[in-house]
């Protein structure tokens, strides 16, 4: 079993609809939970950083966090055109070792 | 806050050759650098993890004498590819992560790499 997993997607949604993205992972010790927003020939930009279970909301995104199912979600709520791109979920542990999703690809069809 | 500036975004170099990068935390101090690698339409490789001042770590398969890296100081981190061929052709990314613990990752823009 790999340590993180991710749908893969494709995902293809209108404009506007609500997108949930989603990440299990196997290693109990993650405390931080992170989501990463990847355009083409780009490097990963910083959406969500969470530590341990709960949500935090940040405008049009929403992170969850289940430590007890070892599952992260991202929600994007009035998803927009401009969301089109590679969503990477990533964990890390109190040290340095982070693990990163191989993630999904998203298509937002205006 | 937290930027990290990569360069070049672009290079093209003929086979043979050494090309650097160069990854610059702009508004923080890093204690550790790390470089991916990325082909198209895959995750991020982990190459290598640089503390500054130290050695840097390298991943399982990738070969220390050929990827140099360098982390002199808090804000720079450099990775050289040395005798490039084709095959090294690839998208490199550097990350950042600041100087206090359990900190995110902040990532550069990328540097595509072609070698001819």
């Amino acid at each position: 079993q790999k340590e993180v997993e991710q749908d893969p997607g494709p995902l293809s949604v209108p404009e506007g609809a609500i997108v949930s993205l989603n990440c299990t992972y196997s290693n109990s010790a993650f405390q931080y939970f992170m989501w990463y927003r990847q355009y083409s020939r780009k490097g990963p930009e910083l959406l969500m950083y969470t530590y341990s279970s709960g949500n935090k909301e940040d405008g049009r995104f929403t992170a969850q966090v289940d430590k007890s199912s070892k599952y992260i979600s991202l929600f994007i709520r009035d998803s927009q055109p401009s969301d089109s791109a590679t969503y990477l979920c990533a964990m890390s542990d109190y040290g340095q070792n982070f693990v990163f999703g191989p993630g999904t690809r998203l298509s937002v069809l205006p | 806050g937290a930027v990290v500036s990569q360069h070049p975004s672009w290079v093209i170099c003929k086979s043979g050759t050494s090309v650097k990068i160069e990854c610059r935390s702009l508004d923080f101090q890093a204690t550790t650098m790390f470089w991916y690698r990325q082909f198209p339409k895959q995750s991020l490789m982990l190459m290598a993890t640089s503390n500054e001042g130290s050695k840097a770590t390298y991943e399982q398969g990738v070969e220390k004498d050929k990827f140099l890296i360098n982390h002199a100081s808090l804000t720079l981190s450099t990775l050289t590819v040395t005798s490039a061929h084709p095959e090294d052709s690839s998208f490199y990314i550097c990350s950042a992560t600041r100087e206090y613990s359990n900190q995110p990752q902040h990532f550069g823009d990328g540097t595509r790499l072609s070698i001819l």
